[in-house]
């Protein structure tokens, strides 16, 4: 079975810093990735995926992710935070080989600060 | 805006009682699932429909069921509602089951069983 951890629940940074939410997948062949942002009372808005190719990927809101298969990691980064960039990321594999439903980690609170 | 509606917004309901949450996928996505959100258990994969016909289950209580129309709108049905069935319930959709295609969420439901 496909698994997503999320090891930190919480990451605080300062604006104008570099920002990085770790992620680290299980799936028995090869995944596809995915990130995911949820503003308060809002629903998950899709930021960026890998399926294959290169392994940095470049999503909405200057954000990007690094795909390293031997670390089985797929973690999200942006060069400068905002203080909008504050909210809820959830990181979500899916296996390629059947139909299997994305599968999410517990999400990491992100919090920037002026 | 996703493109995909979720009624109601807010649910308050007692114990015990049976609820109806609707989501209407976006235009042309033929896949429909239900997630739930929770404060202790992060997002829980709960069903996916595919066309109108169940694709995949995963934590869904048999106190819950769900379905999708032939207008591919689809509903989730809760019955005798606990208190621990207080969530955020999320509706998304993609245009296909599987591959690389991300899924789009909507606002979801949020329901307060009391």
């Amino acid at each position: 079975a496909q698994s997503v951890a999320q090891p930190e629940d919480q990451v605080n940074v300062a604006e104008g810093n570099p920002l990085t939410v770790k992620c680290t997948y299980s799936v028995s062949g090869n995944p596809y990735l995915f990130w995911y942002v949820q503003y308060p009372n809002r629903g998950l808005q899709f930021l960026l995926k890998y399926i294959t190719g290169d392994n940095l990927v470049k999503g909405s809101y200057g954000f990007e992710a690094e795909f390293n298969k031997s670390q089985t990691s797929f973690h999200l980064k942006k060069p400068s935070a905002l203080v909008s960039d504050s909210a809820l990321y959830f990181c979500a594999v899916r296996d390629m080989s059947g139909n299997t439903p994305l599968v999410f980690g517990k999400g990491t609170r992100l919090s920037v600060i002026a | 805006d996703s493109g995909v509606t979720q009624t109601p917004k807010h649910l308050i309901t007692a114990t015990g009682q049976r609820v109806t949450l609707r989501c209407s996928p976006r235009s042309g996505d033929l896949s429909v699932y239900w997630y739930q959100q929770s404060l202790d258990q992060g997002l829980q994969f709960l069903i996916q429909y595919y066309n109108g016909e169940e694709r995949a289950k995963g934590n869904i209580l048999e106190r819950f069921s769900a379905q999708q129309f032939p207008d591919l709108h689809s509903e989730l049905n809760l019955s005798s509602l606990e208190l621990g069935d207080s969530a955020l319930y999320f509706c998304a959709s993609s245009v296909v089951s599987q591959m690389g295609t991300e899924a789009f969420f909507g606002q979801g439901t949020r329901l307060t069983v009391v």
